[in-house]
């Protein structure tokens, strides 16, 4: 059964700092990986996603990495702005998905 | 981009009452929906899959009975949650998966308050 796994589980810096989230998973066997933003209250919001065969994507100040023999993926956040102030949420699969715990981002100004 | 819907976005009922979702893709035919639940603080946790025609897979521990699926187009899934109780509340969100991509695409969500 797949377990995915996100660390920090909380992490506040001050703005313009850049920054990473990781994301674990222990089935290497997936079809792709997903980045998605959570805020409060709200649905998801699909960042990245990250097909088995690639090893990373870019969207803008965004940059996820995938690793499928380690079983990692990290999400890069360049010069961090209060807006991006989330629940990060990664989740792996073939063909469902396994959602991590996400990692509560917050950016003070 | 492709869409998908949720409705209703936010209900308030009474114990005991049943409660349907629906949950459309908006322009593109899924075969295959998702239905997830989320507690406060908590991660989404895969419910059951929905696929078109045929009976919902559901994941170990969740009641068949009690949260029924039904996807009779390519493009609505249902999920009632029948005789809800208050610790049926929590964030349902629907996905649905684009076979063209390969990728699931989430519904905004559906915020049950069982009274």
């Amino acid at each position: 059964k797949q377990e995915v796994t996100q660390i920090p589980a909380a992490l506040s810096v001050p703005e313009g700092e850049n920054l990473v989230l990781n994301c674990s998973f222990t089935d290497s066997a997936i079809y792709n990986l997903q980045w998605f933003r959570q805020d409060p209250g709200k649905g998801l919001t699909s960042l990245l996603l990250i097909q088995s065969s690639q090893r990373e994507q870019t969207s803008g100040r965004l940059n996820a990495s995938l690793d499928k023999s380690s079983g990692r993926s990290t999400l890069y956040i360049a010069a961090s702005q209060p807006g991006d102030s989330a629940t990060y949420l990664c989740a792996a699969g073939y063909s469902t998905l396994t959602f991590g715990k996400g990692t509560m981002l917050l950016v003070s100004p | 981009g492709a869409v998908v819907s949720q409705h209703p976005s936010r209900v308030i009922c009474k114990s005991g009452t049943s409660v349907k979702i629906e949950c459309r893709s908006l322009d593109f035919q899924a075969t295959t929906m998702f239905w997830y639940r989320q507690f406060p603080k908590k991660s989404l946790m895969l419910m059951a899959t929905s696929n078109e025609g045929s009976k919902a897979t559901y994941e170990q521990g969740v009641e068949k009975d009690k949260f029924l699926i039904n996807h009779a187009s390519l493009t609505l899934s249902t999920l009632t949650v029948t005789s809800a109780h208050p610790e049926d509340s929590s964030f349902y969100i629907c996905s649905a998966r684009d076979p063209r991509r390969e990728t699931q695409y989430f519904g905004p969500g559906t915020r049950l308050l069982v009274l």
